[in-house]
């Protein structure tokens, strides 16, 4: 059974950077798929991050583009965010989750992690 | 704003059968059959029901339907039951300038 995990900080200030990693178990990341991040602000709807397959391609939401990283590790089977200069608007529940693709077309996310609530505040 | 449109909420009574609808553009619903939708209860994280616009993953119940026509896809569930209470999320391929997009959601209310 394939299972992901988020970890990271829950709280920050304005300015610093967000950094969260993704376990992944029951799965190697070097056997395919993309691996990507969806975050979700209180109350509100769903946002993708970014995708990133195992051999370091990857695609940004345009919106997030000039403040994100991600990258896989696939010798410790994980995957991490970063996003730079954040504020208040970037706190959300953040999700890690695998993905379908027919090539680089983006078809579903099919597992997901629990979420981990990332707080950005004074 | 999202980019996909969905009705706020909708409701409907147990037994009975509701439809979601999903309208995006040409440029993501109407270009690509790669609409997936997501059910997520309150406190948990988002569970595929359907994926390439109609297809179920196992373990889903075929209750879940999906479909599409033109710019609009849509989520049917038959014979409502109480656990079918939750927020449901349609997504789509949007090309390789925009890649995903979600809708904003729509709450459903088994009375």
């Amino acid at each position: 059974q394939v299972q992901l995990q988020e970890s990271g900080p829950g709280l920050l200030k304005p300015s610093e950077t967000l950094s969260l990693t993704c376990t992944v178990s029951g799965y190697s990341i070097s056997s395919g798929y993309y691996w990507g991040w969806i975050r979700q602000p209180p109350g509100k709807g769903l946002e993708w991050i970014g995708s990133m397959y195992h051999s370091g391609s990857g695609y940004y939401n345009p919106s997030l583009k000039s403040r994100l990283t991600i990258s896989v590790d696939t010798s410790k089977n994980q995957f991490s965010l970063n996003l730079s200069s954040v504020t208040a608007a970037d706190t959300a529940v953040y999700y890690c989750a695998r993905i379908h693709s027919s090539g680089s077309q983006f078809s579903d996310f099919d597992y997901w992690g629990q979420g981990t609530l990332v707080t950005v505040s004074s | 704003q999202s980019a996909l449109t969905q009705p706020a909420s909708v409701s409907g009574s147990p037994g009975q059968s509701i439809t979601i609808s999903c309208t995006g553009t040409s440029s993501d619903v109407g270009s690509y059959d790669l609409v997936s939708w997501y059910q997520q209860h309150p406190g948990k994280a988002p569970k595929l029901m359907i994926y390439v616009g109609s297809k179920r993953p196992s373990g889903v119940s075929n209750r879940f339907s999906g479909s599409k026509s033109g710019n609009t896809a849509s989520l049917t569930i038959s014979g409502l039951q109480a656990e079918d209470e939750a927020d449901y999320y349609c997504c789509s391929y949007a090309g390789r300038s925009t890649f995903v997009v979600f809708g904003g959601g729509t709450k459903l209310t088994v009375l």
